[in-house]
């Protein structure tokens, strides 16, 4: 079945520094989407991505779908602490379901 | 506030006890799915309904089941209990059919301690 990698599993960075997390599938996507789940909370959904090659933006956050739809990046720039969470990306083929990945760890030192 | 609630938030019982879970989706949301994290994991996708009717199951045991009502919310049932099953449930509903157009939008979870 299809699955959905992310790396890395963990990542520190000092408040400031740039952050980015990688999405993988073992299969070619329909769409992408990304959700941030905060330490307590719940995932929360941050943008779909549907088109290959597709680049959106959301402040500081620059999201990816690669030409093959098979990959995703994730891009912060310049974080913040309130940017502290887990991110999962999740991916979606036609007649079955999302599946997300094992999610990306973001701890920012202030 | 999402608009997606679960009681209870909190449920700790036995091994070998059956507990039910509740969710009732955000207002106009037709499609409820069910996850389970456990602890520092990912979400496992255990089965989704859509307007009543069971559209997909993922990995969910056979002790456990779900259904969704006619007033649209869903109950998660666990029986026979193992310390195992012990983690977050979240669950979680979208607009329309499930047909991957639509992001979802989580509850706050039930944790489940199995003891």
């Amino acid at each position: 079945g299809q699955q959905v990698m992310q790396i890395p599993q963990y990542q520190h960075v000092q408040e400031g520094e740039d952050f980015t997390t990688y999405c993988n599938s073992s299969t070619t996507l329909s769409n992408i989407q990304w959700y941030k789940q905060r330490p307590g909370g719940h995932p929360v959904f941050l943008i779909q991505l549907v088109k290959s090659g597709e680049v959106k933006k959301q402040k500081r956050l620059t999201f990816q779908f690669g030409e093959a739809k098979k990959n995703s990046s994730l891009h912060i720039t310049a974080t913040q602490t309130t940017d502290v969470g887990t991110y999962f990306c999740a991916g979606y083929n036609y007649g079955q379901n999302f599946v997300f990945g094992p999610g990306t760890r973001l701890s920012v030192l202030p | 506030d999402s608009g997606v609630t679960q009681t209870p938030k909190h449920l700790i019982t036995a091994t070998g006890q059956r507990v039910t879970l509740r969710c009732s989706p955000r207002s106009g949301d037709l499609s409820v799915y069910w996850y389970q994290q456990s602890l520092d994991q990912g979400l496992q996708f255990l089965i989704q309904y859509y307007n009543g009717e069971e559209r997909a199951k993922g990995n969910i045991l056979e002790r456990f089941s779900a259904q969704q009502f006619p007033d649209l919310h869903s109950e998660l049932n666990l029986s026979s209990l193992e310390l195992g099953d012990s983690a977050l449930y979240f669950c979680a509903s979208s607009v329309g059919e499930p047909t991957g157009n639509y992001g979802y939008t989580f509850g706050s979870g039930t944790r489940l301690t199995v003891v």
